[in-house]
């Protein structure tokens, strides 16, 4: 089974570049059956979709956040990872990675989740 | 944009009660809509696809229906464990719109 587990940095500067790393192990990230996806959860609201990347390098971003969301993906680390620019408080956070199938297009795994808090 | 709008946002039921759950999306949609269940501290878990296709291992008491633009969850008989907070998703789409969450609380 699938299992994502997110990693990166807790607390971030506001106006810098939050970076978060999701690691992936009981599947590979080169295959072709599956897009990678980011979301995350402000404190005590609900879900918002970030954006997604598929193997051959075709991202999806949210049309809200398009302009600061990068989404990469290292084939040889099996990860893939999100960077958002010049973050303020209200990019403060839970950010979860998940999986969605190719086919299903439905959010099949999801990593636990990391808080991601934006303060100087 | 298509926006999901879920009600009500919170709903006080008892144990053993039939709850019903809407999600109507600004514009249709077909059937590319997903139930989503969430817990405290806990990642969502997909319950439903294709707006009515019950995910493997999810009970049956768990029900999805609707096509265009109006869906419906429905839990037969609530659960202690299901006490939880549930989203609607618009997926397969550019961008991927969850509705606002509906918080199912004790009576």
């Amino acid at each position: 089974q699938v299992q994502l587990q997110e990693s990166g940095p807790g607390l971030v500067k506001p106006s810098q570049t939050l970076s978060l790393t999701c690691t992936v192990s009981g599947g590979s990230i080169s295959s072709d059956n599956y897009y990678w996806n980011w979301i995350r959860q402000p404190a005590g609201k609900g879900l918002e979709w970030i954006g997604r990347i598929y193997i051959s390098g075709s991202t999806k971003y949210n049309p809200s956040l398009k302009s600061r969301v990068t989404i990469s993906v290292d084939t040889s680390r099996n990860q893939f990872s999100l960077k958002l620019s010049s973050v303020t408080a209200a990019d403060t956070a839970v950010y979860y990675c998940a999986l969605a199938g190719f086919w299903s297009g439905t959010l099949d795994y999801w990593g636990q989740g990391t808080l991601v808090t934006v303060s100087s | 944009d298509i926006q999901m709008t879920q009600s009500p946002s919170t709903l006080s039921a008892s144990v053993g009660d039939r709850v019903t759950i809407t999600c109507r999306a600004s514009q249709s949609i077909s059937t590319w809509l997903a139930w989503y269940q969430q817990k405290p501290g806990k990642a969502p878990k997909l319950l439903i696809y294709k707006a009515s296709t019950l995910e493997s291992g999810v009970p049956s008491r768990f029900s999805g229906s609707g096509s265009g633009t109006e869906f419906t969850l429905t839990i037969s008989s609530l659960q202690p464990d299901d006490f939880a907070t549930y989203y609607c998703q618009h997926y397969k789409s550019f961008s991927e719109t969850f509705g606002q969450g509906t918080k199912v609380e004790t009576k």
